[in-house]
């Protein structure tokens, strides 16, 4: 597509249970990038992709929080056992000659 | 350790006044790409300008400019004649590509262009 597309753009979950965020890089971008935009935490770094594969993993915060990407292109960011601290909007991002184009964001609302 | 520091948490200018966003960073790579990204309210990080360690030249782009400048670790952002539309938080960041190229960020600055 045109740019960096994300789903869902709002989730309300309950405490507890598992979500998962979808990216969609621009296409023909090999590196792609998650981050966390908390209130009051600035933008954090989450996970790098390049390709398939994620030689960076450095910023995800809990071994509740996992991501995969399949066939160089859509990623998935999963949290399990969600939690109200992981409240935040999740941001996914793809690289193109070093230059980072975000989506649009996923905003999570843990209750 | 990289780190990009923007001072400013809040500014507010009347609507055509000139405003500077301030930006110091630090890192130890001589290559280096820094970054200013907008977030208007509708949340969404736009991208502005990418300007790589080997080239200090300023740039103008319409009402923005930036000024690099190495020998102080400082990448500032100008907006001249500032419009409401301008209001939105900036995000200063560095990336270095020798390790992955992902991008530290400042905390941002809230910019507010009252009419």
């Amino acid at each position: 597509g045109a740019g960096v597309s994300q789903s869902p753009s709002n989730k309300v979950t309950e405490k507890g249970k598992d979500v998962e965020l979808r990216c969609d890089p621009i296409s023909g971008h090999t590196a792609l990038y998650w981050y966390r935009q908390s209130l009051g935490q600035g933008l954090e770094f989450l996970i790098y992709f390049q390709g398939n594969s994620a030689p960076d993993k450095s910023g995800l915060p809990s071994d509740r929080f996992s991501a995969e990407r399949t066939g160089g292109s859509v990623s998935t960011l999963k949290i399990q056992r969600t939690q109200q601290e992981d409240s935040a909007v999740y941001l996914c991002a793809s690289s193109s000659e070093n230059t980072i184009y975000f989506g649009e964001g996923s905003w999570l609302t843990v209750v | 350790a990289q780190k990009v520091t923007q001072a400013q948490t809040e500014i507010s200018v009347v609507e055509k006044e000139d405003v500077t966003l301030d930006c110091v960073y630090e890192t130890r790579d001589t290559t280096y790409y820094l970054f200013w990204y907008k977030q208007p309210p509708s949340g969404e990080l736009v991208f502005l300008i990418r300007r790589n360690s080997f080239d200090e030249q300023n740039e103008i782009s319409g009402r923005y400019s930036w000024n690099f400048q190495k020998s102080t670790s400082s990448f500032n952002f100008t907006i001249t004649a500032s419009q409401v539309v301008d209001s939105a938080v900036y995000f200063c960041a560095l990336s270095e590509p020798s390790n992955t190229g992902k991008l530290i960020f400042g905390q941002g600055t809230t910019l507010q262009v009252k009419p």
